[in-house]
């Protein structure tokens, strides 16, 4: 099983301030690797497939990169709404695919 | 549009049985994977399993493996997840989800979850 890892746990950044997401995988997915936003109380939203390509209707604010092992999401000039979990998952090598633990992002 | 409408919250004792439901619209249902994910409270996403409308095909993560039973009815337009005899540690939030092509692809659409309490 593919274990996926990010970092920080939580991360507390100011509105309109830029915040970086790490995202590991225990061996090579390429670019098999989605970004999903959970706001309090919701479901999660799919953000970035293919490490960075943003789904439909994503705001350019939110950007991935990222190949291989190591990857990262960008959230430019935060807004209050950003308020979520983030989390990434890999899609490369099943079963399962697996997600990493989140990171929370807070607005200070 | 593509919707995926979840069946309500249950509260079941351990022991019981349950099997809850995700209807989907808007996209042709038998040419598209759905997963199921759990959530227990205050933790991450879990990937469970996933199947494909179409045939029925069906993948599971080892840890759910015999301990849940996925399906589909296509001319329902509808996925199922059953348990045959719960534990307490089932509570959980679980979310069916679309996965957005072929089945090494992510979700890029999702219920809104249904919440399973098992308490006796």
């Amino acid at each position: 099983e593919i274990v996926m890892t990010q970092s920080p746990a939580t991360l507390s950044v100011s509105p309109g301030e830029r915040a970086t997401l790490s995202c590991w995988a225990s061996q090579s997915i390429t670019t098999n690797l989605a970004w999903y936003q959970q706001r309090p109380g919701q479901a999660p939203r799919l953000l970035i497939f293919g490490a960075s390509t943003r789904a439909t209707g994503i705001p350019v604010r939110f950007s991935g990169s990222g190949s291989g092992t190591e990857f990262t999401l960008t959230i430019d000039n935060l807004q209050p709404d950003d308020l979520a979990i983030y989390y990434c998952q890999q899609y490369n090598r099943w079963p399962p695919y697996s997600f990493g633990q989140g990171t929370k992002l807070e607005i200070k | 549009e593509v919707l995926l409408v979840q069946s309500g919250e249950e509260v079941k004792k351990p022991g019981e049985s349950l099997k809850i439901s995700c209807k989907g619209s808007g996209y042709r249902f038998g040419s598209y994977w759905i997963g199921w994910v759990r959530q227990r409270p205050g933790k991450g996403l879990e990937w469970m399993g996933m199947i494909f409308p179409g045939d029925s095909d069906t993948r599971f993560s080892p840890s759910f493996r015999g301990q849940v039973t996925i399906s589909a009815d296509k001319s329902l337009t509808t996925a199922y997840l059953q348990w045959s005899s719960l534990k307490a540690s089932d509570s959980a939030i679980y979310y069916c989800a679309k996965i957005r092509e072929g089945y090494s692809d992510p979700f890029d659409s999702w219920g809104q979850g249904t919440r399973v309490t098992v308490s006796s």
